[in-house]
C-alpha cells in the first residue's frame, strides 16, 4: 500500500512544452506539498495546499501551478518548460493540525528538460 | 527563518554510534527541531522531532540542550543501510522549513 504516489517517475520533455505530474496520497491527510530538489540536492518547498489555503513560495515562477481536484490529490502543472526546471520533484502530505512535523514524501519524479 | 548548520559529511563504521550535530542559533520560541533521512533516489523520511531535552524512538535519539541553539541526532549501532543524507530542520510551520544540504553519512563495513 503506497502512502504517497507520484506519476510519472521519469519525465523527459523538450523546452517550451507543458507537462503535469500527478500525486495521490491515501493517508487521509489534509495538507499536501510540492518540493523541488535540484542537482545540488537542495530541497525547496514550492507549494503547500489544503482545502482552505494555497501557500506559494514566492520564488516559484507562475509557470508552475498546483491543481487539487480533491483532498487526496495534488497535481503540478508546468507551462513553457525551461532547462532550469530539470530537477526531481517530490510530493508530500501531512496532517495540518497539532505539533507533529512528520511529512510523508512520494518517490519523486525526475524531470529532464532538453 | 531559522538557519541551520550541519557538517557536510561524516564517516562511520558498522556497529558504531553516530552523532550528528546541528546548530540553530536563531531558533524561535515556538520552533520545533525535526530530522529527516533521505536515501538516494527516494523522498525524505521523518526520523524524529523534539522541542527540548531528550526524545527517543525506535530509530534514533534527539538531544537538545537547555538553550536549544543546537541539537544532536544520535543513531545507535549504525549499519550499512543507514548510509543516507540527514537533514536538520527548525520551525513551527512546514512552510518555514529549510532542508539545506544536510549531512551525508557514509557507513563503512
Amino acid at each position: 500500500d503506497t502512502a504517497v504516489s507520484q506519476t510519472p517517475k521519469y519525465l523527459v520533455t523538450q523546452m517550451g512544452n507543458d507537462k503535469s505530474i500527478k500525486c495521490e496520497q491515501n493517508l487521509g491527510h489534509d495538507t499536501m506539498y510540492w518540493y523541488k530538489q535540484d542537482s545540488k540536492k537542495f530541497l525547496k518547498i514550492m507549494f503547500s495546499y489544503n482545502n482552505k489555503e494555497l501557500i506559494i513560495n514566492e520564488t516559484v515562477p507562475n509557470r508552475f501551478s498546483p491543481k487539487s481536484p480533491d483532498k487526496a490529490h495534488l497535481n503540478l502543472h508546468i507551462n513553457s518548460l525551461e532547462l532550469g526546471d530539470s530537477a526531481v520533484y517530490f510530493c508530500a502530505s501531512s496532517h495540518a493540525q497539532g505539533n507533529s512535523y512528520e511529512q510523508y514524501f512520494g518517490p519523486g519524479t525526475r524531470l529532464t528538460v532538453t | 527563518l531559522a538557519k541551520t548548520t550541519q557538517p557536510i559529511s561524516m564517516d562511520s563504521y558498522e556497529g558504531q554510534e553516530v552523532n550528528i550535530t546541528c546548530s540553530h542559533n536563531n531558533i524561535a520560541t515556538n520552533d520545533y527541531i525535526t530530522w529527516y533521512q533521505q536515501f538516494p533516489s527516494q523522498g525524505p523520511r521523518f526520523i524524529i522531532q523534539g522541542y527540548k531535552t531528550k526524545v527517543t524512538n525506535e530509530v534514533a535519539s534527539l538531544f537538545i540542550p537547555a538553550d536549544r541553539k543546537s541539537s544532536t541526532l544520535s543513531l545507535p549501532r549504525v549499519s550499512l543501510s543507514d548510509t543516507a543524507v540527514y537533514y536538520c530542520l527548525v520551525g513551527d510551520n512546514f512552510n518555514k522549513f529549510y532542508f539545506g544540504s544536510g549531512t551525508k553519512l557514509n557507513v563503512k563495513p
